[in-house]
């Protein structure tokens, strides 16, 4: 699976987007984008994947750019309540999951 | 309502007796799975299982068994813990659609071994 790279920290105001990028530059043709957070020390919670084209649910939006190299994850009206960790995971069906340490969003009042 | 049970919680224990944190789901999913997680290293897979009786080590297997008898159980096992296995560990579920599965978390075990 792919190796990807995300900041380690990022800061947002409340009611404003939060855009969370991550790089996944090795990434390969079936290989999708997975989405988590982790909200101070439960247990991780699934947000969002895709694989090519641009995604949206209730939680968030997934934009993957044209060669698949890198994704912006968009909560649209960032809350307090988004104030977690969140991790960015390439996979392809392997059943190794691969997590990384995540960025770490704060959103402040 | 679907979800993924741990016990227990929270354990301290000494080192070298023997553990079990067991771990359920109701989703009737295929694949389950053990992370530990500690400070600056993000969430690391221990074991995980394709299905009943298949089972197959993550990144950081030393020091850990599992065990998968029937499909909504999957007991971590520690032989002999250690110091060094003081940690947060979690257990997920997933249903096995090729490529677009999600992960179902429970809420965590916190272990200390003194």
């Amino acid at each position: 699976d792919a190796k990807t790279t995300q900041p380690t920290s990022m800061d947002c105001a409340e009611g404003r987007a939060a855009n969370l990028p991550c790089n996944h530059s090795t990434i390969s043709g079936n290989e999708y984008v997975y989405w988590y957070r982790q909200i101070h020390s439960q247990g991780p919670q699934y947000i969002i994947h895709g694989l090519k084209n641009n995604e949206t649910n209730e939680m968030a939006s997934l934009i993957i750019t044209e060669d698949r190299k890198s994704s912006t994850l968009i909560l649209p009206h960032a809350t307090l309540r988004d104030t977690a960790v969140y991790y960015c995971i390439v996979r392809a069906g392997t059943y190794k999951y691969i997590f990384g340490t995540g960025t770490r969003l704060k959103v402040l009042a | 309502e679907a979800q993924v049970t741990q016990n227990p919680r929270y354990l301290i224990t000494v080192t070298g007796k023997k553990l079990t944190v067991t771990c359920s789901q109701n989703m009737n999913h295929e694949y389950m799975s053990w992370y530990r997680q500690d400070p600056g290293l993000g969430l690391r897979q221990i074991y995980y299982s394709m299905n009943v009786e298949v089972t197959d080590k993550g990144d950081v297997p030393e020091g850990y068994k599992v065990s998968r008898k029937e499909k909504r159980n999957f007991p971590l096992i520690l032989e002999s813990p250690s110091p060094n296995q003081t940690s947060l560990y979690f257990c997920a579920s997933s249903i096995t659609l090729g490529t677009g599965e999600t992960q179902y978390f429970g809420p965590g075990t916190r272990l200390l071994v003194l």
